[in-house]
This record gives C-alpha cells, structure tokens and sequence, in this order.
C-alpha cells in the first residue's frame, strides 16, 4: 500500500517566517512534486524532482523553493511566508518514465499565514 | 501550451439523474489523460486514466481526441459520489508533470 505522508495536517505561521513542509514516501518513486490547491483555482503545480537533488520549476515557484537530498523525501520550503501563501499544500509521488502511471497524493497540509 | 480546461465549478445533480463532467484539453502530442477525484477529508486519488478504458464505480471516459475532450460520465448518480474532481493531462514524454484542470463540485442530492 503505497504511503506518502506529510509532516503536518495543519499550520499556522506569521508573516515572514521560515516554513518548512516535508514529504515521504515509502514506494522507492523517482518522481516527487508539490502542488497548492485553492477553491477556484485547482491544482497548481510548484516544483516538482524526477530525482535526488534534481528539481524542475512548475507553474507557479516564485516564493518557494525545495529540497530532495534522499529519494524518499521531498521538502518545500517558504523563504518568508506571505498571508498570500495561505493554501493547502499537496505532496505527490510517482514512478518515473512509465507511461498513465498513477501519481499518489499525501493528505495536504493546510498553511495559515497570519 | 498545454492546458485543461473544466468549464463547470459545481454541477448539481439528484440521485439517479446521468452525470456527465466535461473535461477539454489543449495539447499538440499525444496525452495521457486521468480523471482524480478528492471525497470530503480523504486525500486526492485516481479514479480513472484513458488508456484503460474501464469503468471504475459506473464512470466512464472516452478520449475524442476530434473534440480533444475527455468528458466523464456516469449513468445513474449516487449520493457517495459527490465530491470534487479533477481532469487532468500529462504530455507523454519522460519528466513530466501532470496539469490539472480546476476542478468540478459535483453535488448528488436525494
């Protein structure tokens, strides 16, 4: 049974801090990412790595940046967080170069910047 | 550039009426598309993918790559379907991510 899991269910931090959300997975994927999902706005993709130490920007990085020192964890980290921030943050993992293979999400967490 | 598009936020719909989320894609190659699905406090999981081609709790979806639409349908709708669900399109080339579209309420009322 594939697991990714997220550090936290629920956060709240103030404007300016350092924020840091980590990922695990326990299925050996090659592919990690991180996508913001907001009411109206869908998914959103920010960074996604297809491998140790590599990462690709998505959609919408600016703001953010990630960390993927072993294959099993993905890290995204707010260098000073901003109420527009506010979100709930998914983690996803998949195996890499297999054709309609399924991405697998972590519960989310959801961030509060106050 | 590739983009999904769901042209409807919430459908409304009351058990036992036909169902049908209509997803339409842009992209020049050829796509690999999914349909997920995110159920009230659960986490987003895959309902069904194109290739496939298999009806997953009574959905379907038929890739018209003429209307570059992947709509999903359902026959008979059951209160436990509502929830929220996303198309989504990944070109099909090693080291990409998936897009998703913005997602559809649907909402099944007795």
């Amino acid at each position: 049974d594939v697991k990714v899991t997220q550090s936290s269910r629920y956060l709240v931090k103030r404007t300016g801090e350092k924020v840091f959300l980590e990922c695990v997975q326990d299925m050996d994927h090659e592919n990690m990412f991180w996508y913001r999902q907001d009411p109206g706005l869908g998914l959103r993709l920010i960074y996604f790595s297809y491998d140790v130490k590599m990462k690709e920007k998505g959609d919408i990085p600016e703001g953010y940046s990630v960390s993927r020192e072993k294959k099993e964890r993905f890290s995204l980290i707010l260098e000073s967080a901003s109420t527009n921030q506010t979100s709930m943050y998914l983690c996803a993992s998949s195996y890499r170069d297999r054709a309609f293979d399924e991405q697998y999400f972590g519960p989310g967490t959801r961030l509060t910047v106050t | 550039a590739q983009r999904v598009t769901q042209p409807e936020k919430l459908l409304s719909v009351f058990k036992g009426a036909p169902v049908e989320l209509k997803c339409n894609y842009s992209y020049s190659g050829s796509p690999e598309l999914f349909w997920y699905v995110q159920y009230s406090r659960q986490r987003l999981q895959l309902l069904l993918r194109h290739i496939s081609r298999e009806s997953i709790k009574g959905f379907t979806a038929d890739l018209n790559k003429g209307e570059t639409s992947f709509h999903l349908k359902k026959p008979f709708a059951q209160e436990e379907d509502s929830a929220m669900y996303y198309c989504a399109l990944r070109a099909n080339q090693a080291g990409t991510a998936l897009i998703f579209g913005k997602g559809t309420t649907l909402s099944v009322s007795s």
